[in-house]
């Protein structure tokens, strides 16, 4: 079954808004990550946050996390037309006995971004 | 970056034959590799862990016998889709970690572009 669930499941915007989307994930974590996938493509990482971590950003991208609440935010600022893409969570698990850097993924957000 | 290949990039079959994907790290070396499947507007599912030297770490409810993988290199897995069928028709992401995964951290993957398979 899937670690995440990323809501909303679509977003749509203007240019220069914000975008934010959430996850929730079931067990605890080592860390979470952050990709972006455009249709047909492969995924491509944007952002790492550790179970430690709070906060993090990466120019545009602010990462939080509550491990408390077992949940996760991206916030997009400034949206461009090419932002345009599916965006999904990915939690590496904190269970000693799993493979190492197995990743599940939560269902996605496909956000839509309009010039 | 790191670059990840896959080849091929799409293939169409007929049922009941076999098809080979590869996945290639280009500019790193790989002990592990990862393979996903993902059905249209959905989630990556991840199948397998790819181990180079070792047999593959299938996830629950993935065959072993129906998607056969093998690390040949450290740079090259190869995932075998045997006897395909119509219901197999996907698409597959292999992914590779650069540098050692510690027992603590999970490291960013490196995700191929993906292999769209389409059985007929």
């Amino acid at each position: 079954s899937q670690q995440g669930e990323e809501d909303p499941q679509a977003l749509s915007i203007q240019e220069g808004e914000n975008a934010t989307m959430n996850c929730s994930y079931k067990t605890s974590i080592n860390n979470l990550q952050w990709y972006r996938q455009n249709s047909g493509r492969g995924l491509v990482h944007l952002i790492l946050i550790r179970s430690n971590e709070r906060e993090k950003h990466s120019g545009r991208l602010r990462v939080t996390l509550d491990t408390s609440k077992k949940s996760s935010s991206l916030l997009i600022t400034a949206s461009r037309a090419a932002d345009t893409a599916s965006y999904f969570c990915a939690t590496a698990l904190a269970d000693r006995g799993s493979t190492l850097g197995r990743l599940y993924f939560g269902r996605g957000t496909q956000l839509t971004v309009w010039p | 970056g790191a670059v990840v290949s896959q080849h091929p990039s799409w293939v169409i079959c007929k049922s009941g034959t076999s098809v080979k994907i590869e996945c290639r790290s280009l500019d790193f070396q790989a002990t592990t590799m990862f393979w996903y499947r993902q059905f249209p507007k959905q989630s990556l599912m991840l199948m397998a862990t790819s181990n180079e030297g070792s047999k593959a770490t299938y996830e629950q409810g993935v065959e072993k016998d129906k998607f056969l993988i093998n690390h040949a290199s450290l740079t090259l897995s190869t995932l075998t889709v045997t006897s395909a069928h119509p219901e197999d028709s996907s698409f597959y992401i292999c992914s590779a970690p650069k540098g050692k995964t510690s027992g603590r951290d999970g490291n960013e993957q490196f995700f191929g572009p993906g292999t769209r398979l389409t059985v007929l």
